[in-house]
């Protein structure tokens, strides 16, 4: 069965620092994956998409997410933190054949001033 | 501006009682999804549609019932016979069908609150 974990439920960073946001797929040919971020009582925006093409993939806000197919790996980064990023964050993936995402159970970044 | 318009944001419902969501969406997609969000559960596949008059349930699918008469609408009532029906609930679209060679792109509805009394 397709899988996804994100490895931390809370992250805290200080506004200005670097932001990591871990998440491991479980192992198929052919993945899509996909961070979508939500705020506050909104619905999800998507963040970044990897879709077989370049492995280090750039979004929106200055986000980026890299590929690791031997580690089965597909962390967020952000060189430098924002206030305007705390926010929750979702790890997404997609199989080829198969109808639905499967979602990771959110990480919930914390910015402080 | 092409969206999906939810409504209503916030609701509450007496046990007992069945309610409807309203999911519309403007973007000529095909495929749209309901969605339930518990803290710390991430998100649940109730429903989804991938064409018109043809639906099939998700991993919580009991408890819930919807339609597809036109492609723009895609309506969730929660039904008496959901245990514990208060959560978050989201709507959302794919331009086609997810797993079908297309990118997987969600476009989600700003959500309905649903608080049972």
């Amino acid at each position: 069965a397709q899988s996804v974990t994100q490895l931390d439920s809370h992250v805290s960073v200080s506004e200005g620092t670097p932001v990591l946001l871990r998440c491991n797929y479980s192992s198929s040919y052919s993945p899509s994956l996909f961070w979508y971020v939500q705020h506050p009582n909104k619905g999800l925006q998507l963040l970044l998409k990897y879709t077989s093409a370049a492995t280090l993939v750039k979004g929106i806000n200055g986000f980026e997410a890299e590929f690791k197919k031997s580690e089965t790996s597909f962390h967020l980064t952000k060189p430098s933190a924002h206030m305007s990023d705390a926010a929750e964050y979702f790890c997404v993936v997609s199989y080829s054949g198969y109808s639905t995402l499967t979602f990771g159970k959110g990480t919930m970044l914390l910015v402080s001033p | 501006d092409g969206g999906i318009t939810q409504s209503p944001k916030y609701l509450f419902r007496k046990e007992g009682q069945n309610v409807t969501l309203s999911c519309e969406q403007n973007l000529n997609h095909d495929a749209m999804y309901w969605y339930r969000q518990d803290p710390g559960q991430g998100l649940r596949l109730i429903y989804y549609s991938q064409i018109v008059n043809d639906f099939q349930k998700g991993d919580i699918a009991e408890g819930y019932s919807v339609s597809r008469e036109k492609k723009e609408s895609f309506p969730l009532t929660v039904t008496s016979a959901q245990k514990n029906p208060t959560a978050f609930y989201l709507c959302a679209s794919s331009i086609g069908k997810i797993g079908g060679g297309d990118t997987g792109e969600l476009f989600f509805g700003e959500g309905s609150r649903l608080t049972v009394l």
